[in-house]
Parts: C-alpha cells; sequence; structure tokens
C-alpha cells in the first residue's frame, strides 16, 4: 500500500508569507495527525482529526495556524503569516485504529520549513 | 499527565557491537508503548509496539524492547548493531490522553 503522502518537501519563505502543506494519509486511515518537529526533538502534536472531525487542537496556535480536512482523506495545514520561529520539520501521520493504539502511526516524510 | 525520558541524547557504538537505548515514562494510567526510528530527512517508522502480553517485544531489523512496569521503563535493544542503524530513535506513549508523547529522541551514531 502506498504510504503517507506529503508535499512540498522543503519550502523556504520570507517571514509574515503565507504557507500551506498538504497530506494525503494511507487509504482507510481515519485518523489524521499533523505534528510539529523542532531541531533536536521529538514530534509535537498539533492537531488531530478523525475522520473530518478536529478533536485534539489544543497545541494549535489558532492566531496563525489552521486546518482543514474537508471530506475526511486528505488535508492542509496552513500558517499566516509565518514567523521566524515556525522554521521545524512539519510531520503529518495516519493510523488505522483508535484508543491507546493511535500510537501505532504510520508518518510520512515531512516538510521542512524555513521561515528567513 | 504522561511523560518519556530518553536518557542518553546520543549512543557512540561500533558496528558489531550490542546497543541499549534508554527510555523511562510516566503515567497515572496503563500505557502503550512504542519505539519509532527517523532516517535523516525522513519520516518516522515504527519499530516496534508493547500493547499488552508478553513484555519482551520484537520488532523490525533485529530490534526488541522489554517493558518493566515496576521501574516504568521500555528500553530498547539490539545484540549487534550495523552501520544502517545509525538515526534517531524515539520513544513514544499513549495512555490515558490516548495521544502519544514522543520523547526528545536519542542519536545512536555506530562507528566502523
Amino acid at each position: 500500500e502506498a504510504g503517507v503522502v506529503q508535499s512540498p518537501r522543503y519550502k523556504i519563505i520570507e517571514k509574515k508569507q503565507p504557507v500551506a502543506f498538504w497530506c494525503n494519509p494511507i487509504s482507510g486511515h481515519n485518523t489524521l495527525y499533523w505534528y510539529r518537529q523542532n531541531l533536536g526533538q521529538g514530534p509535537e502534536l498539533l492537531i488531530r482529526y478523525e475522520n473530518e472531525e478536529a478533536v485534539d487542537d489544543s497545541q494549535l496556535p489558532k492566531d496563525r495556524f489552521s486546518a482543514e480536512r474537508l471530506k475526511g482523506v486528505d488535508s492542509t495545514l496552513k500558517i499566516q503569516p509565518a514567523e521566524l520561529g515556525d522554521s521545524a520539520v512539519y510531520l503529518c501521520a495516519s493510523s488505522r485504529v483508535s484508543g491507546r493504539a493511535m500510537g501505532e502511526q504510520y508518518f510520512g516524510p515531512g516538510t521542512r520549513l524555513t521561515v528567513t | 499527565a504522561q511523560s518519556v525520558t530518553q536518557l542518553d541524547s546520543q549512543v557512540p557504538v561500533f558496528e558489531e557491537a550490542p546497543v541499549e537505548l534508554r527510555c523511562n515514562y510516566s503515567s497515572s494510567v496503563s500505557v502503550y508503548l512504542f519505539w519509532y526510528v527517523q532516517y535523516p530527512n525522513q519520516g518516522l517508522q515504527l519499530l516496534l509496539k508493547y500493547l499488552s502480553g508478553s513484555t519482551l517485544v520484537k520488532g523490525i531489523n533485529g530490534f526488541e524492547a522489554e517493558f518493566n512496569k515496576s521501574q516504568t521503563s521500555f528500553h530498547l535493544r539490539k545484540p549487534s548493531v550495523h552501520i544502517s542503524d545509525t538515526a534517531e530513535y524515539f520513544c513514544a506513549v499513549s495512555g490515558g490522553s490516548y495521544i502519544p508523547t514522543f520523547g526528545r529522541g536519542t542519536s545512536l551514531i555506530v562507528h566502523p
């Protein structure tokens, strides 16, 4: 089966510009996650979707970040406007199971964002 | 709240030597535990998982981990490492919140 697909792989923008990341999860995976991974750190959850519903978004900086998963399949994460501190790798993951076994996730390759 | 501590930020080892990467967790409820590997410029890949049953879990690439409830640990081991095992390794726990929490990672560096 195809893995989690993310695009673009790399993005360089100036601060205050908008940016968007796209993710297509593994077919049949209803749960989708967006993580941010800062250099030398583990992934930190930004938002989790169950189908098209955002069920965990407490860590999403809602003043500048937004996400959508309109048809419960692919998803877009947007930052507007970007700040220097947003430079990181943005990872998308999906899982088939729910509950505590959600830790069994499948990750995409990530988008490395550099804000200058 | 749950948390994960990976005690070593970097572990250097020679090829064909054994290695142990340490992970301790805290949680007020029973947990599921995971180890992921991340190669340069790639996403995370699941190495192994503990959900229930036998406390010794075997994963891919010859890795195994042992769940120790009394010590709240889930250390990762491999009896003989290869150059290709050089990567970042992340321990993760999911418990009452159902959202996995990741450790900061341990960089395994295998020298020839």
